[in-house]
Protein backbone atom coordinates (compact mmCIF):
# COMPACT_ATOMS: atom_id res chain seq x y z
CA UNK A 1 0.00 0.00 0.00
CA UNK A 2 1.24 3.64 -0.70
CA UNK A 3 1.96 5.95 2.11
CA UNK A 4 -0.05 8.52 0.83
CA UNK A 5 -2.80 7.84 -1.72
CA UNK A 6 -4.70 10.14 -4.11
CA UNK A 7 -7.57 9.56 -7.19
CA UNK A 8 -5.25 11.02 -10.24
CA UNK A 9 -8.28 12.02 -12.22
CA UNK A 10 -8.43 14.11 -14.14
CA UNK A 11 -10.99 15.90 -12.65
CA UNK A 12 -12.73 17.88 -16.03
CA UNK A 13 -15.40 20.54 -14.54
CA UNK A 14 -16.78 23.93 -15.99
CA UNK A 15 -15.66 27.20 -14.65
CA UNK A 16 -17.76 28.09 -11.33
CA UNK A 17 -18.27 24.57 -10.20
CA UNK A 18 -17.14 22.95 -6.78
CA UNK A 19 -14.80 20.19 -6.56
CA UNK A 20 -13.45 17.83 -3.91
CA UNK A 21 -10.12 15.78 -3.55
CA UNK A 22 -9.28 13.25 -1.28
CA UNK A 23 -6.69 11.46 0.03
CA UNK A 24 -5.46 8.66 2.64
CA UNK A 25 -2.37 8.28 4.24
CA UNK A 26 -1.22 4.93 5.79
CA UNK A 27 0.69 5.98 8.70
CA UNK A 28 -0.90 7.66 11.82
CA UNK A 29 1.89 8.82 13.23
CA UNK A 30 1.80 11.22 11.03
CA UNK A 31 1.47 15.03 12.62
CA UNK A 32 1.86 17.53 9.25
CA UNK A 33 -0.53 17.57 6.62
CA UNK A 34 -0.06 19.95 3.17
CA UNK A 35 -1.88 20.70 -0.23
CA UNK A 36 0.75 21.44 -3.01
CA UNK A 37 -0.28 22.28 -6.24
CA UNK A 38 2.25 21.96 -9.03
CA UNK A 39 1.53 23.34 -12.73
CA UNK A 40 2.65 21.38 -15.92
CA UNK A 41 6.06 21.23 -15.97
CA UNK A 42 7.23 23.65 -12.69
CA UNK A 43 8.21 22.99 -9.67
CA UNK A 44 5.40 22.16 -6.58
CA UNK A 45 4.33 24.89 -4.66
CA UNK A 46 2.57 24.82 -1.46
CA UNK A 47 -1.72 25.62 -1.45
CA UNK A 48 -2.26 25.37 2.21
CA UNK A 49 -1.54 23.82 5.57
CA UNK A 50 -4.09 21.19 6.82
CA UNK A 51 -5.20 21.57 10.01
CA UNK A 52 -7.41 19.33 12.82
CA UNK A 53 -10.39 21.79 12.82
CA UNK A 54 -10.26 22.18 9.26
CA UNK A 55 -9.32 25.51 7.63
CA UNK A 56 -10.40 27.89 4.55
CA UNK A 57 -8.25 29.70 2.24
CA UNK A 58 -10.72 31.65 0.01
CA UNK A 59 -12.02 29.56 -2.06
CA UNK A 60 -10.34 26.57 -0.87
CA UNK A 61 -11.03 24.90 2.10
CA UNK A 62 -8.81 21.53 3.65
CA UNK A 63 -10.23 19.01 5.97
CA UNK A 64 -8.60 16.25 8.28
CA UNK A 65 -10.26 13.44 9.46
CA UNK A 66 -7.53 11.99 12.20
CA UNK A 67 -9.63 8.52 12.77
CA UNK A 68 -9.72 7.27 8.72
CA UNK A 69 -7.09 9.08 8.05
CA UNK A 70 -8.31 10.90 5.26
CA UNK A 71 -7.52 14.58 4.23
CA UNK A 72 -9.50 16.48 1.82
CA UNK A 73 -9.15 19.71 -0.19
CA UNK A 74 -13.00 21.73 -1.21
CA UNK A 75 -12.20 24.07 -4.27
CA UNK A 76 -15.60 26.54 -4.72
CA UNK A 77 -16.10 28.75 -7.70
CA UNK A 78 -13.72 26.66 -9.90
CA UNK A 79 -11.47 29.33 -12.35
CA UNK A 80 -9.85 28.49 -15.40
CA UNK A 81 -6.45 29.28 -13.22
CA UNK A 82 -7.21 26.15 -10.77
CA UNK A 83 -6.04 24.13 -13.52
CA UNK A 84 -3.05 22.14 -12.34
CA UNK A 85 -2.09 18.88 -10.13
CA UNK A 86 -2.80 18.77 -6.74
CA UNK A 87 -0.54 17.00 -4.33
CA UNK A 88 -1.75 15.05 -1.22
CA UNK A 89 1.56 15.73 1.21
CA UNK A 90 2.24 14.28 4.69
CA UNK A 91 5.24 14.12 6.91
CA UNK A 92 6.96 10.58 8.20
CA UNK A 93 6.33 10.01 11.38
CA UNK A 94 5.31 11.36 14.44
CA UNK A 95 7.86 14.09 14.48
CA UNK A 96 7.40 17.44 13.17
CA UNK A 97 10.75 17.02 11.30
CA UNK A 98 12.05 15.22 8.73
CA UNK A 99 10.86 13.94 5.31
CA UNK A 100 7.31 14.82 3.49
CA UNK A 101 5.62 12.00 1.34
CA UNK A 102 3.95 13.55 -1.89
CA UNK A 103 0.95 11.13 -2.95
CA UNK A 104 0.50 10.89 -6.90
CA UNK A 105 -1.26 14.12 -7.26
CA UNK A 106 -4.49 14.86 -8.91
CA UNK A 107 -5.47 16.67 -12.21
CA UNK A 108 -7.92 19.11 -12.40
CA UNK A 109 -9.10 20.82 -15.66
CA UNK A 110 -11.57 23.51 -15.50
CA UNK A 111 -13.04 23.87 -18.80
CA UNK A 112 -14.59 27.47 -19.68
CA UNK B 1 15.86 36.32 -6.75
CA UNK B 2 15.71 34.99 -3.15
CA UNK B 3 14.31 31.24 -3.82
CA UNK B 4 15.71 27.86 -4.16
CA UNK B 5 17.80 27.45 -7.55
CA UNK B 6 19.54 24.84 -9.31
CA UNK B 7 21.67 24.63 -11.84
CA UNK B 8 21.74 22.69 -15.01
CA UNK B 9 18.10 22.96 -15.60
CA UNK B 10 18.11 20.70 -18.05
CA UNK B 11 20.65 18.08 -18.86
CA UNK B 12 21.08 15.27 -21.44
CA UNK B 13 23.67 12.43 -20.96
CA UNK B 14 24.92 8.70 -22.40
CA UNK B 15 23.93 6.08 -20.88
CA UNK B 16 27.01 5.29 -18.63
CA UNK B 17 28.17 8.87 -17.78
CA UNK B 18 28.05 11.20 -14.22
CA UNK B 19 26.31 13.58 -13.87
CA UNK B 20 26.11 15.78 -11.32
CA UNK B 21 23.54 18.96 -10.14
CA UNK B 22 23.72 21.58 -7.91
CA UNK B 23 21.25 23.26 -5.40
CA UNK B 24 21.24 26.39 -3.72
CA UNK B 25 18.79 26.28 -1.21
CA UNK B 26 17.21 29.98 0.58
CA UNK B 27 19.78 31.07 2.42
CA UNK B 28 18.48 30.77 6.45
CA UNK B 29 16.95 27.52 5.59
CA UNK B 30 18.84 24.90 7.81
CA UNK B 31 17.35 21.75 5.80
CA UNK B 32 17.84 20.70 2.40
CA UNK B 33 15.82 17.98 0.32
CA UNK B 34 16.37 16.16 -2.90
CA UNK B 35 13.20 14.39 -4.28
CA UNK B 36 12.92 12.80 -7.88
CA UNK B 37 9.61 13.63 -10.20
CA UNK B 38 8.88 10.89 -13.29
CA UNK B 39 6.04 12.02 -15.75
CA UNK B 40 2.42 11.35 -13.92
CA UNK B 41 4.16 10.66 -10.22
CA UNK B 42 4.27 12.60 -7.22
CA UNK B 43 7.74 13.69 -5.89
CA UNK B 44 9.53 10.47 -4.40
CA UNK B 45 12.25 11.44 -1.37
CA UNK B 46 16.02 10.65 -2.33
CA UNK B 47 17.65 12.30 0.93
CA UNK B 48 17.68 14.50 3.35
CA UNK B 49 20.31 17.60 5.23
CA UNK B 50 19.87 19.44 8.19
CA UNK B 51 22.91 21.83 7.87
CA UNK B 52 25.81 19.87 6.41
CA UNK B 53 24.76 15.85 8.09
CA UNK B 54 22.57 13.77 5.91
CA UNK B 55 19.86 12.96 8.31
CA UNK B 56 18.03 9.97 5.96
CA UNK B 57 18.32 8.56 3.03
CA UNK B 58 15.74 6.58 0.51
CA UNK B 59 15.80 2.78 -0.23
CA UNK B 60 15.74 4.37 -3.80
CA UNK B 61 19.12 6.02 -3.50
CA UNK B 62 21.12 3.30 -5.19
CA UNK B 63 25.05 3.75 -4.10
CA UNK B 64 24.93 5.00 -7.62
CA UNK B 65 23.44 8.16 -6.11
CA UNK B 66 25.89 10.60 -3.33
CA UNK B 67 24.72 13.49 -1.95
CA UNK B 68 26.86 16.56 -0.06
CA UNK B 69 26.10 19.90 1.44
CA UNK B 70 29.64 20.73 2.60
CA UNK B 71 29.20 23.81 4.81
CA UNK B 72 25.85 23.62 5.04
CA UNK B 73 24.57 26.10 2.34
CA UNK B 74 24.64 24.67 -1.25
CA UNK B 75 24.35 20.30 -2.10
CA UNK B 76 25.12 18.67 -4.95
CA UNK B 77 23.79 15.40 -6.18
CA UNK B 78 25.99 13.26 -8.10
CA UNK B 79 24.74 10.06 -10.35
CA UNK B 80 27.90 7.84 -11.73
CA UNK B 81 27.01 5.33 -14.54
CA UNK B 82 23.57 6.89 -15.08
CA UNK B 83 21.02 3.75 -16.65
CA UNK B 84 18.22 5.23 -18.93
CA UNK B 85 15.34 4.45 -15.59
CA UNK B 86 17.39 7.34 -14.06
CA UNK B 87 15.48 10.16 -16.31
CA UNK B 88 13.04 12.47 -14.64
CA UNK B 89 13.22 15.30 -12.65
CA UNK B 90 15.47 16.36 -9.63
CA UNK B 91 13.98 18.81 -7.46
CA UNK B 92 15.40 20.49 -4.73
CA UNK B 93 13.79 22.04 -1.87
CA UNK B 94 14.61 23.64 1.02
CA UNK B 95 12.79 25.18 4.61
CA UNK B 96 13.03 25.95 8.14
CA UNK B 97 10.06 24.30 9.52
CA UNK B 98 8.21 21.69 7.89
CA UNK B 99 7.02 23.14 4.24
CA UNK B 100 9.00 22.69 1.47
CA UNK B 101 10.09 25.82 -0.81
CA UNK B 102 10.58 23.83 -4.27
CA UNK B 103 13.71 24.67 -6.80
CA UNK B 104 12.92 24.56 -10.66
CA UNK B 105 13.87 21.25 -10.88
CA UNK B 106 17.07 19.58 -13.27
CA UNK B 107 15.50 17.36 -15.56
CA UNK B 108 17.84 14.77 -16.91
CA UNK B 109 17.47 12.41 -20.08
CA UNK B 110 19.15 9.75 -19.81
CA UNK B 111 19.89 8.06 -23.79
Amino acid sequence: RKEVEQDPGPFNVPEGATVAFNCTYSNSASQSFFWYRQDCRKEPKLLMSVYSSGNEDGRFTAQLNRASQYISLLIRDSKLSDSATYLCVVNQGSSNTGKLIFGQGTTLQVKP
Amino acid sequence: DTGVSQDPRHKITKRGQNVTFRCDPISEHNRLYWYRQTLGQGPEFLTYFQNEAQLEKSRLLSDRFSAERPKGSFSTLEIQRTEQGDSAMYLCASSTTVSLYFGPGTRLLVL
